[in-house]
């Protein structure tokens, strides 16, 4: 059974651009969260989809974005980037919502952006 | 918003000792407790999800406990191998989302 798989593996970005970043889940899971993790932080905590629908928002700008296709696989966007945002982003997926649920995360190996 | 704590911040042990961390969590708005293992350069792993106040899990060498009522979990590793080298994270959820602490760094030498 494939894990969950994110690309690029790797991104250099400079200030003002947006980004891409994808997220497939393990087939059968209809849940995706998306965190971010930068140094020093804990995973910080993004926004969760589930059946298309983004179920839960963390406290990020509005410049962050994502979306769920019928697949469950899941994009997420940062536009106007800022130098802030450079950071590992990773993402979960799951039969159930994790959110208000008892269903463990399957955590993809990440997204390592850098703005310069 | 949950403040999620853990302690130690890192830690170092020789091989076979015994080792345990903490997770301490707000009570209130609480619905499960998760603990992930992450090793470098791999993807988190999870070890146990709980629910229950008093709840006990155990996967071979390492064990858990969680106490609800005052808002903590322990993990156990019995007899620490190289292997056990890695960052464990515990991440309370309420009713929409998980918020994960900082994590216990363990690093096991030979």
């Amino acid at each position: 059974k494939a894990g969950v798989t994110q690309t690029p593996r790797y991104l250099i970005k400079t200030r003002g651009q947006q980004v891409t970043l994808s997220c497939s889940p393990i087939s059968g899971h209809r849940s995706v969260s998306w965190y971010q993790q930068t140094p020093g932080q804990g995973l910080q905590f993004l926004f969760e989809y589930f059946s298309e629908t983004q179920r839960n928002k963390g406290n990020f700008p509005g410049r962050f974005s994502g979306r769920q296709f019928s697949n469950s696989r899941s994009e997420m966007n940062v536009s106007t980037l800022e130098l802030g945002d450079s950071a590992l982003y990773l993402c979960a997926s799951s039969s159930h919502l994790v959110g208000g649920g008892n269903t463990e995360a399957f955590f993809g190996q990440g997204t390592r952006l850098t703005v310069v | 918003i949950l403040n999620v704590e853990q302690s130690p911040q890192s830690l170092h042990v020789q091989e076979g000792d015994s080792t345990n961390f903490t997770c301490s969590f707000p009570s209130s708005n609480f619905y499960a407790l998760h603990w992930y293992r992450w090793e470098t350069a791999k993807s988190p792993e999870a070890l146990f999800v709980m629910t229950l106040n008093g709840d006990e899990k155990k996967k071979g060498r390492i064990s858990a406990t969680l106490n609800t009522k005052e808002g903590y979990s322990y993990l156990y590793i019995k007899g620490s191998q190289p292997e056990d080298s890695a960052t464990y994270l515990c991440a309370p959820s309420n009713t929409d989302k998980l918020i994960f602490g900082t994590g216990t760094r363990l690093q096991v030498f030979p």
